[in-house]
């Protein structure tokens, strides 16, 4: 189907924890995932992304895990600070016969506890 | 400072009335996209626009028309046909249609029903 959820709409964790956010995703042959963050009334912002060919991909205070057995993606986020309260939601690029379409998730809000 | 500027941040439209969003961008980018986001919902396709004076309907474009009469600007019309119009309405654009992965995102116009 048309659908890349996410498993939780909200998420809540303390200053300085570990947060993990999980991306389902429905079309095994897409080629990259990306995850944004998006903060209140503002657009969507890059954090990090994956090619299919990974299983796993660092950036600074995150990470990104693919598991294309069980169509399963997770942004990490290290330490996590008060700025990091935001929506966050994942995206899948898909190609069909040439053309290309990012397909995104619903989004899950983080917000972290001081 | 190279980056997307949409406005006006916040649009309120009366019943049957045509109202148009502004996107400009200066990043040189050739492509361009509209995507509505309503709360709890991923981000759906409107239009994009591959390149100057050519564009393609996305996922929901009913009730919304664009133009592409220069490469910097992709304003969008929301018709008096769209009956939810409601909703955060975000521009992005990416140097070529090939390269979703690196999207750039406006910081969107909230546009809301008198």
């Amino acid at each position: 189907g048309e659908s890349v959820g996410l498993h939780l709409p909200t998420l809540s964790v303390q200053e300085g924890d570990n947060s993990i956010i999980n991306c389902a995703y429905s079309n095994s042959a897409s080629d990259y995932f990306i995850w944004y963050k998006q903060e209140s009334g503002k657009g969507p912002q890059f954090i990090i992304d994956i090619r299919s060919n990974m299983d796993k991909r660092q950036g600074q205070r995150v990470t990104v895990l693919l598991n294309k057995t069980v169509k399963h993606l997770s942004l990490q986020i290290a330490a996590t600070q008060p700025g990091d309260s935001a929506v966050y939601f994942c995206a899948e690029n898909r190609s069909n016969q040439g053309a290309q379409k990012l397909v995104f998730g619903q989004g899950t809000r983080l917000t972290i506890n001081p | 400072d190279g980056g997307i500027t949409q406005s006006p941040k916040y649009l309120f439209r009366k019943e049957g009335q045509n109202v148009t969003l502004s996107c400009e961008q200066n990043l040189n980018h050739d492509a361009m996209y509209w995507y509505r986001q309503d709360p709890g919902q991923g981000l759906r396709l409107i239009y994009y626009s591959q390149i100057v004076n050519d564009f393609q309907k996305g996922d929901i474009a009913e009730g919304y028309s664009v133009s592409r009469e220069k490469k910097e600007s992709f304003p969008l019309t929301v018709t008096s046909a769209q009956k939810n119009p409601t909703a955060f309405y975000l521009c992005a654009s990416t140097l070529r249609h090939s390269q979703l992965e690196k999207l750039f995102f406006g910081s969107g116009t909230q546009l809301s029903v008198l």
